[in-house]
């Protein structure tokens, strides 16, 4: 299986300020997504990162709010920008790896955000 | 959209087997998923199964596929005491891989 570090691991953030997660695969993979889980809840996928071009958003998120980069296939950055308590959440990117079956899809550790 | 639904809560004692249930709306789904979360923890993944299959045997685990009634169980044989967790099912369909996640349930395992 893929091994994914996230950094931060978690941070305490001021409102309106921007934190930037990063996640490193030790592979390459073909996809690489974002997905968020806030208190108590499921996931849901933020955006699909794509390598060399913009990401691909779900409804109800959007580029200014969420900048993603993927500059190659086994890194990738998620920015939350702007925050507010309401960002507070688990970040978490995932991976589909080329490495494996690529029926199998992993997830990092995860970024615990508190928002003050 | 696609929807995916799973029960809350499910409490077995230790050495039971525990079966968490999953239904899904999305007659295109390809893959479906078990996943473990611990607290504090990551998403763990347990097992998956393609859609053209009806079941599969992982050790302790065995997932069961009702393509026709969109149900998707997962049994854990001899549940123990480390197997508490939020058990979440997911699905994909076609090549872009994008989950949809269900609620996920809350194992709990008595002694």
């Amino acid at each position: 299986s893929a091994v994914i570090s996230q950094k931060p691991s978690r941070d305490i953030c001021q409102r309106g300020t921007s934190l930037t997660i990063q996640c490193q695969v030790d592979s390459q993979v073909t996809m690489m997504f974002w997905y968020r889980q806030q208190p108590g809840q499921s996931l849901t996928l933020i955006a699909t990162a794509n390598q060399g071009s913009e990401a691909t958003y779900e409804s109800g998120f959007v580029i200014d709010k969420f900048p993603i980069s993927r500059p190659n296939l086994t890194f990738s950055t998620l920015t939350v920008s702007n925050m507010s308590p309401e960002d507070s959440s688990i970040y978490l990117c995932s991976v589909v790896s080329l490495a494996g079956f690529n029926d199998e899809q992993f997830f990092g550790p995860g970024t615990r955000l508190t928002v003050l | 959209g696609e929807d995916v639904e799973q029960s809350l809560f499910l409490s077995v004692r230790e050495g039971d087997s525990s079966v968490i249930n999953c239904t899904y709306t999305d007659s295109s789904s390809t893959y479906l998923y078990w996943y473990k979360q611990e607290p504090g923890a990551g998403l763990q993944l347990l097992t998956y199964i393609f859609s053209n299959m009806d079941m599969k045997q992982d050790q302790r685990l065995t997932v069961l596929l009702n393509k026709k009634d969109k149900h998707l169980s997962l049994r854990i044989a001899d549940t123990q005491t480390g197997d508490s967790a939020i058990y979440f099912c997911a699905e994909s369909s076609g090549s872009a891989r994008q989950l949809t996640f269900g609620s996920g349930t809350q194992l709990t395992v008595l002694p």
